[in-house]
């Protein structure tokens, strides 16, 4: 079964870090571009951050650049996100997410998501 | 940035019905770059379109999505009562690089 499963969610205090982890099963890890995207309490889904297949490339979304870097081991199926100098709008569930390969090229949409992983960012 | 618009924020509908959502982009996106997402409470979001019209893997076909330019329609023929979620439009640009909707909540009337 294809499965995106995430970790490492919970509360942290204004300032802090937390590192998100995603452990993918059941397709080529390696071959897929793979996201973070994040959803806060009743709002609507924002992007942030992308990985190419083999970590090379790397983007981020203008509110968490300087502050998240997203990296992955394919050697172990992982994705993972470090979060540093968290704000309190920074309080969301976060998703990873595969990017879509069609007849082996990648497509600008979302296929596999996983369940989510609460980040509460509080004093 | 291309920001886009969804319309309208709640619709109301009865199983059976159809449904017409919208998506309107503050400048042209290219039609393969348009998607659709279905999401239910407490659930993660699930691919119904990519490419402005292609249905995703195991989406069955009355869902539907057209347009082109700024204006792109997802089309529900029938509605059943699994439907009634909240639908997501998204599409991909240089910067930022991928920008949701901010979302249509289908209920049930």
């Amino acid at each position: 079964e294809v499965q995106l499963v995430e970790s490492g969610g919970g509360l942290v205090q204004p300032g802090g870090s937390l590192r998100l982890s995603c452990e993918a099963s059941g397709f080529t890890f390696s071959s897929y571009w793979m996201h973070w995207v994040r959803q806060a309490p009743g709002k609507g889904l924002v992007w942030v951050s992308r990985i190419n297949s083999d970590g090379s490339s790397r983007s981020y979304a203008d509110s968490v650049k300087g502050r998240f870097t997203i990296s992955r081991d394919n050697a172990k199926t992982m994705l993972y996100l470090q979060m540093n100098s968290l704000r309190a709008e920074d309080t969301a569930v976060y998703y990873c997410a595969r990017e879509i390969r069609i007849s082996g090229s990648t497509k600008p949409a979302f296929d596999i998501w996983g369940q989510g992983t609460m980040v509460t960012v509080a004093s | 940035e291309i920001v886009l618009t969804q319309s309208p924020g709640t619709l109301s509908l009865s199983p059976g019905e159809r449904a017409t959502l919208s998506c309107r982009a503050s400048q042209s996106v290219d039609s393969t770059y348009l998607a659709w997402y279905q999401q239910k409470p407490g659930q993660a979001p699930r691919l119904l379109i990519y490419g402005a019209s292609i249905r995703a893997t195991g989406i069955p076909d009355r869902f539907s999505g057209s347009g082109s330019g700024t204006d792109f329609t997802l089309t529900i023929s029938r509605l059943e009562p699994e439907d009634f979620a909240v639908y997501y439009c998204q599409q991909y640009d240089i910067s930022p690089l991928y920008t949701f909707g901010q979302g249509t909540k289908l209920e049930i009337k």
